[in-house]
C-alpha cells in the first residue's frame, strides 16, 4: 500500500462548479498536511496547509483534513478556468514530507 | 524576486552521459532538495541539504551526487545517464527546517536515450 493514495484523474468540471479532490494516507505519524498547485510546465506552489483536522478556508478554496479516517480533501467553490492545473497533497512530520501522485483538473469554460 | 531557478530547461543525454543540474536560490534558505516527478508516482526526494557542506540522502539517491558549497547553490550530478532517470526534476527549497512552505523551481525535463 502506499504511504499517500491520490485518484490521477483528469478530471473535467463545468466552470463554477464545485470541485472536490481527495488523498488518503497510511500514516499516523503525518502532522501536517498540504495542497500544492502544479501548472503545466511548472513547478508546484504551495496553495493551503493546515495542523489538525477540520477545516481551513481560504477565499474559494477550503483544506479539510480528518486525522481519524486518514482523510484529506480540498474543495474548491466557484471553479475558474484558470484553477485548470494539476493538484497534489502532500503531507509530513518533521523534515519529512510525502506527495501524492497529483490529480488533473480541467475547468471548462 | 527570482526565487528558485534552474537550469537547462530540457536535455537529453545518450546513457553513459555525464550531466550537472543547476538550481540557485535567492531567499537565503538553510533547506534545498531535488525531487524528481513520474507519472503516477508523485514527487520522490532524491537528495537533499540542510545546509553548505551538509548533505543527506532521500528516497532514491542512486545514481546521483550532490554537493553544497554555497548557501545559494545546490547542484545535481547525474554521474551516468541511464533511460530509467528519464524524468522531470525539481530543486526545492525552505526556510529551516520544518517549515511546510516548500518554494519550487520551474523544473528540467531530461531524457536519456
Amino acid at each position: 500500500q502506499k504511504e499517500v493514495e491520490q485518484d490521477p484523474g483528469p478530471l473535467s468540471v463545468p466552470e463554477g462548479a464545485i470541485v472536490s479532490l481527495n488523498c488518503t494516507y497510511s500514516n499516523s505519524a503525518f502532522q501536517y498536511f498540504m495542497w500544492y498547485r502544479q501548472y503545466s510546465r511548472k513547478g508546484p506552489e504551495l496553495l493551503m496547509y493546515t495542523y489538525s483536522s477540520g477545516n481551513k478556508e481560504d477565499g474559494r478554496f477550503t483544506a479539510q483534513v480528518d486525522k481519524s479516517s486518514k482523510y484529506i480533501s480540498l474543495f474548491i467553490r466557484d471553479s475558474q478556468p484558470s484553477d485548470s492545473a494539476t493538484y497534489l497533497c502532500a503531507m509530513g512530520y518533521g523534515q519529512n514530507f510525502v506527495f501524492g501522485p497529483g490529480t488533473r483538473l480541467s475547468v471548462l469554460p | 524576486n527570482a526565487g528558485v531557478t534552474q537550469t537547462p530547461k530540457f536535455q537529453v543525454l545518450k546513457t553513459g552521459q555525464s550531466m550537472t543540474l543547476q538550481c540557485a536560490q535567492d531567499m537565503n534558505h538553510e533547506y534545498m532538495s531535488w525531487y524528481r516527478q513520474d507519472p503516477g508516482m508523485g514527487l520522490r526526494l532524491i537528495h537533499y541539504s540542510v545546509g553548505a557542506g551538509i548533505t543527506d540522502q532521500g528516497e532514491v539517491p542512486n545514481g546521483y551526487n550532490v554537493s553544497r558549497s554555497t548557501t545559494e547553490d545546490f547542484p545535481l550530478r547525474l554521474l551516468s545517464a541511464a533511460p530509467s532517470q528519464t524524468s522531470v526534476y525539481f530543486c526545492a527549497s525552505r526556510e529551516g527546517m520544518t517549515n511546510e512552505k516548500l518554494f519550487f523551481g520551474s523544473g528540467t525535463q531530461l531524457s536519456v536515450l
